[in-house]
């Protein structure tokens, strides 16, 4: 079974730093682009970044460009997500998520989702 | 490219037909549009990937069509468990959603 469980959200003042993780397990973890989506309260879906399977190429939003960097570590079988320059506008929940072989970031898994609240 | 959702909401009974609109503000390339559902508190769930497959599980009810800047998502008959959130998705870009609500 997929399973995808985020981790490291919190409550961390403007211009702060925080790090999300994303544990992945019952698929083989390298074999796949992997996703970060967010969703602001009582907003829409928003993508943030993803990576490619052997993490030589990623993707930004471009608001969250040279703020935010994606990573993974295969042999752990984990998404990360470094964000810095924290501000209030990123607060909501982040989703990571696994995309369908082929890409076009569908994303045919989510994770239940780790919430983020920018916040002096 | 910008996804626009009609209408913003749609209020239906159950057992009625569904019928979501995307409208792209430019061309889709290969048609490649995607359709989400997501429940009040729950995470998305994929429905329809490339315009017209459907998801494993997903029941065929649902259906996608469309091309090039036009796109439908259709629930034939609507099941109670079918009032959600959906939202359209062409690679980075997500549309702004469509409530489907009881009448």
């Amino acid at each position: 079974e997929v399973q995808l469980v985020e981790s490291g959200g919190g409550l961390v003042q403007p211009g702060g730093s925080l790090r999300l993780s994303c544990a992945a397990s019952g698929f083989t973890f390298s074999s796949y682009w992997m996703s970060w989506v967010r969703q602001a309260p009582g907003e829409g879906l928003e993508w943030v970044a993803n990576i490619k399977e052997d993490g030589s190429q990623k993707n930004y939003l471009d608001s969250v460009k040279g703020r935010f960097s994606i990573s993974r570590d295969n042999a752990m079988n984990s998404l990360y997500l470094h964000m810095n320059s924290l501000r209030a506008e990123d607060t909501a929940t982040y989703y990571c998520g696994r995309e369908l072989l082929g890409g076009a970031v569908t994303l045919e898994y989510w994770g239940r989702g780790t919430r983020v609240t920018v916040s002096s | 490219i910008v996804l626009t959702q009609s209408p913003g909401t749609l209020s239906l009974s159950p057992g009625e037909r569904a019928t979501l609109s995307c409208r792209a503000s430019q061309s889709i390339r290969n048609n490649y549009l995607n359709w989400y559902q997501q429940k009040p508190g729950q995470l998305p769930r994929l429905l329809i990937y490339a315009t017209s497959t459907r998801a494993p599980g997903i029941p065929d009810r649902f259906s996608g069509s469309g091309s090039g800047t036009a796109f439908t998502l259709t629930i034939s008959r609507l099941e109670p468990e079918d009032f959600a959130v959906y939202y359209c998705q062409q690679f980075e870009t997500f549309g702004g959603g469509t409530k489907v609500e009881i009448k």
